[in-house]
């Protein structure tokens, strides 16, 4: 079986840019978590979604959204990009919603907002 | 304050060396309670649950304290291959991990 794959991987935008990142979950699983990895901290929890609607959210402005399609594949949007979104996104998928079953992460995508 | 807060070191230690970690968290209602391992650039990849009976797995000892809202993390007998940053977690509302700083780790020969 695959594991979670994100797309792309590097990529770099322009401040005030919308950026579209790509997870697709392990198969089997119907929960996709987003996380934000800022440089020398640990991943902080942006939003899950289960079964294609958004399941609980961090403390992260509304310019950051989501959606999870029928597969159970994922993308994080973020709107008017700045300096400070500059991070590694992972995006991590589980069996269920509410479980840590086969809680697995993406090797991430590293985004640098200039 | 953090929800999970960790000593984000660096820890240089020579190969061989007992390393501890240390964690704390403030949320009383975590439920489940884990130590992820990173390596440069890469994703975290679990590295063992911590239970409060404590639990170990070869040279990695784990402990939960709930009193305290206390964790540890014992690795005896270090080898160079420990080197890496380790996240201490909380899982928290039926759906999100809550991560530290973590702590990295240099393994010196």
């Amino acid at each position: 079986e695959t594991g979670v794959t994100q797309s792309p991987t590097h990529l770099i935008k322009t401040r005030g840019q919308q950026v579209t990142l790509r997870c697709s979950s392990q198969s089997g699983h119907n929960t996709v978590s987003w996380y934000q990895q800022a440089l020398g901290q640990g991943p902080q929890f942006i939003f899950q979604y289960y079964r294609e609607e958004e399941n609980g959210r961090g403390n992260f402005p509304p310019r950051f959204s989501g959606l999870q399609f029928p597969n159970y594949s994922s993308e994080l949007n973020v709107n008017a990009l700045e300096l400070d979104d500059s991070a590694l996104y992972l995006c991590a998928s589980s069996l269920e919603q509410g479980h840590l079953w086969g809680y697995t992460f993406g090797s991430g995508t590293r985004l640098t907002v200039v | 304050r953090k929800e999970v807060e960790q000593d984000p070191g660096p820890f240089n230690v020579p190969e061989g060396a007992t390393v501890a970690f240390n964690c704390t968290y403030s949320n009383s209602a975590s439920q489940s309670f884990f130590w992820y391992r990173q390596d440069c650039r890469k994703e975290p990849k679990l590295l063992m649950s911590v239970y409060s009976s404590g639990n170990e797995d070869g040279r990695f000892t784990a402990q939960l304290n709930r009193a305290s809202q206390y964790i540890s993390l014992l690795i005896r007998d270090s080898k160079l291959s420990d080197s890496a940053t380790y996240l201490c977690v909380a899982f928290q509302g039926a759906q999100k991990l809550v991560f530290g700083q973590g702590t990295r780790l240099t393994i010196n020969p």
